[in-house]
């Protein structure tokens, strides 16, 4: 069965660095676009980072641009997100998710979602 | 960037009952490449529809979606009590994607 399974999280102070990781399993994962999407507590979804399936094409939201770096290892079958200099308003739940069209495009529809990994940006 | 505003925030129906959702963009949304997501507390969302009217695998068809531009709805017809979740929706046409804020469908 096709799974992502997110971790990572925990609580990190602001200024230090954290590595979210994204584990597929049941797919090719190197066949399909990842993307990372947050979602703040009591707030809505947001857009964060994604790569294309070969890794050579990424994107980040400007509000994460310069600070977080998507990345994937497909001999691993993972999609990474390094978190440096996070600040108390990147805490939030993170997840992974899987474009539902293999190779041609990095930006469509989610069609699986991770279960999540919980970010604390906190002194 | 595209910003997608849903509306009510919050809907209360009976089970049985029929209940609209909508997502306005801030702009014509290309291709109809807008999506629909079913999230249940503590869970991580679930693909109702994409192109606007494709139900997702699985997702009954009391389920469906309409609309094109910049104006998108999401009809729920018979409500059941497994359908009572935040639905919120998502467009997918160019970088950066957006989400919009979600409508709790609660039971009245």
């Amino acid at each position: 069965q096709a799974q992502l399974v997110e971790s990572g999280g925990g609580v990190v102070q602001p200024g230090r660095s954290l590595r979210l990781s994204c584990e597929a399993s049941g797919f090719n994962f190197n066949d399909y676009a990842m993307h990372w999407v947050r979602q703040a507590p009591g707030k809505g979804m947001e857009w964060v980072a994604a790569m294309s399936h070969d890794g050579k094409t990424k994107y980040h939201a400007y509000s994460v641009m310069g600070r977080f770096t998507v990345s994937r290892d497909n001999s691993r079958n993972t999609l990474f997100l390094q978190m440096t200099s996070p600040r108390p308003e990147d805490t939030a739940v993170y997840y992974c998710a899987r474009v539902s069209r293999q190779i041609v495009v990095i930006i469509d529809v989610f069609d699986m979602w991770g279960q999540g990994t919980v970010v604390t940006v906190s002194s | 960037e595209i910003v997608l505003t849903q509306s009510p925030g919050t809907l209360s129906l009976s089970p049985g009952e029929t209940g609209t959702l909508s997502c306005r963009a801030s702009q014509t949304i290309n291709s109809r490449r807008l999506a629909w997501f079913q999230q249940k507390s503590g869970q991580s969302p679930r693909l109702v529809m994409s192109g606007a009217s494709a139900r997702a695998t699985g997702i009954p068809d009391r389920f469906s979606g309409s609309g094109s531009g910049t104006n998108f709805t999401l009809t729920i017809y018979r409500v059941e009590p497994e359908d009572f979740a935040v639905f919120f929706c998502q467009h997918y046409s160019d970088s950066p994607i957006t989400f919009g804020q979600g409508t709790r469908l609660e039971i009245k």
